[in-house]
C-alpha cells in the first residue's frame, strides 16, 4: 500500500459547485497533514495545514478521519481559478520529509 | 507565508555536462531542506534530503554521486546534476522548512526546468 493516495481525477466541475477530495494514508502514526495546490508548471503552494480534527479558510475546508485514516479537502462555491491539481502530503521519518499523493485534478468549466 | 527561491529557473544542457540548481530560503533559517523531482504529469518525488552541516539523506533508487547535494549554510542548499543525460530531464523543486507557532510547513522554491539534449 502507498503511503499516500490520491484519486487522480479529473474532477470536472461548473462553477458555483462544491467539490470534496479525499487523501489515505498509511502511517497511523502521522499528527500533521497538509493540502498543497499545483498549477500547471509551477511549484506547489501551500493550501491548508491539519494538524487536528480539521481546518476553514474562507471556500476551503480540510477535515481528518483519523480512524479511518483520511484527510477530505472540501471546496464550495467553485471559481474558475480553481481549476489545478491539489496534492495530499503527510510528514514521513525522522526529518518529517513530506510524502506527497499522486495529486487530484480539478477543471472549473463555466 | 516564507519565501525560496530557486536558480537557474530552467536550463538547457548537453549530454554529459553537469548542472547546478541553488535553493535558497530568503527570509528564514533552513536547517533542512528538501529536493524533489517531478516527471510531466507525475507526482512529486522526493529525492533527498538536505541537512546543514552534514551528508543528505538520499531516497532508495537516487544514486548520491550523480546527484549531489551541498549545504553548506542555512539559507542556501544546491544539487549538481553530474553527467546529465536526457532522462534527467525533469522538473527539479526543492522546500525548506520553517518552524512556526503550527508546527512545520515546507515552502517551495519555484523550480527549475532541466531539459537535457
Amino acid at each position: 500500500r502507498k503511503e499516500v493516495e490520491q484519486d487522480p481525477g479529473p474532477f470536472n466541475v461548473p462553477e458555483g459547485a462544491t467539490v470534496a477530495f479525499n487523501c489515505t494514508y498509511s502511517n497511523s502514526a502521522s499528527q500533521s497533514f497538509f493540502w498543497y495546490r499545483q498549477d500547471c508548471r509551477k511549484e506547489p503552494k501551500l493550501l491548508m495545514s491539519v494538524y487536528s480534527s480539521g481546518n476553514e479558510d474562507g471556500r476551503f475546508t480540510a477535515q481528518l478521519n483519523r480512524a479511518s485514516q483520511y484527510i477530505s479537502l472540501l471546496i464550495r462555491d467553485s471559481k474558475l481559478s480553481d481549476s489545478a491539481t491539489y496534492l495530499c502530503a503527510v510528514p514521513s521519518g525522522g526529518y518529517n520529509k513530506l510524502i506527497f499523493g499522486a495529486g487530484t485534478r480539478l477543471a472549473v468549466h463555466p | 507565508g516564507a519565501v525560496v527561491s530557486q536558480h537557474p529557473s530552467r536550463v538547457i544542457c548537453k549530454s554529459g555536462t553537469s548542472v547546478k540548481i541553488e535553493c535558497r530560503s530568503l527570509d528564514f533559517q533552513a536547517t533542512t531542506m528538501f529536493w524533489y523531482r517531478q516527471f510531466p504529469k507525475q507526482s512529486l518525488m522526493l529525492m533527498a534530503t538536505s541537512n546543514e552541516g552534514s551528508k543528505a539523506t538520499y531516497e532508495q533508487g537516487v544514486e548520491k554521486d550523480k546527484f549531489l547535494i551541498n549545504h553548506a549554510s542555512l539559507t542556501l542548499s544546491t544539487l549538481t546534476v553530474t553527467s546529465a543525460h536526457p532522462e534527467d530531464s525533469s522538473f527539479y523543486i526543492c522546500s525548506a522548512r520553517q518552524r512556526d507557532r503550527g508546527g512545520e510547513t515546507q515552502y517551495f522554491g519555484p523550480g527549475t526546468r532541466l531539459l537535457v539534449l
